[in-house]
């Protein structure tokens, strides 16, 4: 029974690079959730996919940044242009009911430099 | 706008004391309350979750939470603390209009000996 993963663990990038962040749910669970968590800001939502739908979308903080989500399962965080205020701790959860309890990954920290 | 305010930022206290986190929440409805506890280098793990029914919820760890709904109030409970406990803790409501988690900013926990 393996949790939700994410790669990379670290990963560091020049500013105006592009990166992408991936994360896989718990098998079986429809509802994958992508948070970031940053000193200044807390913990906070970004994206949120039904199946490979994405019908919340409101956290997301510019037009940098977009998410897929394929077969149910895998999902990609994309951030294009990094800038330095991207620079946190991404974080993805799965559900396996909607409101049910969300488990998280170990994130992915990005250091754009 | 919904949200989850912890007032206490930083509390230390003596190993084999008790323990109390405080958490209000702004919700129009019933709300979907939980803690979250997060290690160093750790992810988020869940401690205890509320939906409905009985005001006072056990978790893991040795933790309870009792929802108040006339104080707005989800505080986080622990009779005996261990070293082991010392970590952040993280209150959160689900969002009224969607699924995705309204985080607290967190409490750091310090157990001194």
């Amino acid at each position: 029974g393996a949790g939700v993963s994410q790669s990379p663990s670290n990963k560091v990038t020049e500013k105006g690079k592009d990166v992408e962040l991936r994360c896989d749910p718990i098998s079986g669970h429809t509802a994958l959730y992508w948070y970031r968590q940053s000193l200044g800001q807390g913990l906070e939502f970004l994206i949120y996919f039904q199946g490979n739908s994405a019908p919340d979308k409101s956290g997301l903080p510019s037009d940098r940044f977009s998410a897929e989500r394929t077969g149910g399962s895998v999902s990609t965080l994309t951030i294009q242009r990094t800038q330095q205020e991207d620079s946190a701790v991404y974080l993805c959860a799965s559900s396996l009911q909607v409101r049910g309890e969300q488990f998280f990954g170990p994130g992915t920290r990005l250091t754009v430099l | 706008a919904q949200s989850v305010t912890q007032p206490d930022i930083h509390i230390t206290v003596s190993e084999g004391a008790s323990l109390e986190l405080r958490c209000n929440y702004s919700y129009g409805a019933t709300p979907y309350l939980f803690w979250y506890v997060q290690s160093p280098g750790q992810g988020l793990q869940l401690l205890l979750k509320y939906f409905s029914g009985d005001t006072l919820v056990q978790g893991i760890k040795g933790f309870e939470a009792e929802f108040k709904r006339s104080q707005s109030s989800f505080n986080l409970r622990k009779p005996s603390v261990h070293w082991s406990d010392a970590a952040e803790y993280f209150c959160a409501v689900v969002k009224q209009a969607g699924t995705a988690l309204i985080f607290g900013k967190g409490t750091t926990l310090s157990v001194s000996s």
